[in-house]
C-alpha cells in the first residue's frame, strides 16, 4: 500500500530555530506539494514541484522558507529563523502528474514553535 | 479556480445516503470537480472528481448537474467512520495549475 511519509510527524522548537520537515513522496509520482493547516487560515499550498523543479513557490514566505528535492525521492522543507506564526500542521501530498490525477496526502508534520 | 460553497455542517444518520451539495457557479469548461475529504487528525484523502458525467467509485457517487454549475457527493450508506470535513474543489486540469485551493468545507457528522 504506497502512501506518502513525511518525518517528524511532530516537532516542538523555540523561535529562531532551524525547522526541517521531510517528505517521502509515493514511489513514481512526479508532483510533489507542501500544505500548511491552520485554524485561521486553513489549507493552504505553500509550494510545489514537479519532476524536482519548483513550479509554483508563491505561497511562502520567501525570507525564512525554503522547498527542495534533493532527489526524486526526497522533498525537504526549512523554516530559518522559525516563529512562533509559524505554529501549523505542514502537509506533503504526490501525485502522478497527468494534469488532472489526484494528490496523496501524508500524515503531516504538526510544528509547534514556542 | 472557480470558487465553490458549500453548506457549514450536516448530520447524517449512520446507514442512510449522505448528500453533500457544492455550488461553483462559474466554473469553466475545462475545469474538473473534485472532492477530498480530511477525518480529524489526517491529511486530506482523495474521494472522487469529474468533468460533466456522473462518477461513482468504491467511496462514493458524484452528481453534477447539466450546466455544471452545482453538484452533489453521495455516500450511499453512511458510517460512524465517514465523520469528517468534505471539501469541493474545483481546479482546471492542466500542467503547472495542479494546486488545490481549499475552502472550508463542510463537516458531516454522522450520528449513530
Amino acid at each position: 500500500d504506497a502512501r506518502v511519509t513525511q518525518t517528524p510527524r511532530h516537532k516542538v522548537t523555540e523561535m529562531g530555530q532551524e525547522v526541517t520537515m521531510r517528505c517521502q513522496p509515493i514511489l513514481g509520482h512526479n508532483t510533489v506539494f507542501w500544505y500548511r493547516q491552520t485554524m485561521m487560515q486553513g489549507l493552504e499550498l505553500l509550494a510545489y514541484f514537479r519532476n524536482r523543479a519548483p513550479l509554483d513557490d508563491s505561497g511562502m514566505p520567501k525570507d525564512r522558507f525554503s522547498a527542495e528535492m534533493p532527489d526524486a525521492t526526497l522533498a525537504t522543507l526549512k523554516i530559518q529563523p522559525s516563529e512562533p506564526r509559524d505554529s501549523a500542521v505542514y502537509f506533503c501530498a504526490s501525485g502522478s502528474g497527468t494534469g488532472y490525477d489526484e494528490q496523496y496526502f501524508g500524515p503531516g508534520t504538526r510544528l509547534t514553535v514556542t | 479556480d472557480a470558487k465553490t460553497t458549500q453548506p457549514t455542517s450536516m448530520d447524517c444518520a449512520e446507514g442512510r445516503a449522505a448528500n453533500l451539495p457544492c455550488n461553483h457557479s462559474t466554473i469553466s469548461g475545462n475545469e474538473y470537480v473534485y472532492w477530498y475529504r480530511q477525518i480529524h487528525s489526517q491529511g486530506p484523502q482523495y474521494i472522487i472528481h469529474g468533468l460533466k458525467n456522473n462518477e461513482t467509485n468504491e467511496m462514493a457517487s458524484l452528481i453534477i448537474t447539466e450546466d455544471r454549475k452545482s453538484s452533489t457527493l453521495i455516500l450511499p450508506h453512511a458510517t460512524l467512520r465517514d465523520t469528517a470535513v468534505y471539501y469541493c474543489i474545483v481546479r482546471a486540469s492542466n500542467f503547472g495549475n495542479e494546486k488545490l485551493t481549499f475552502g472550508t468545507g463542510t463537516r458531516l457528522t454522522i450520528i449513530p
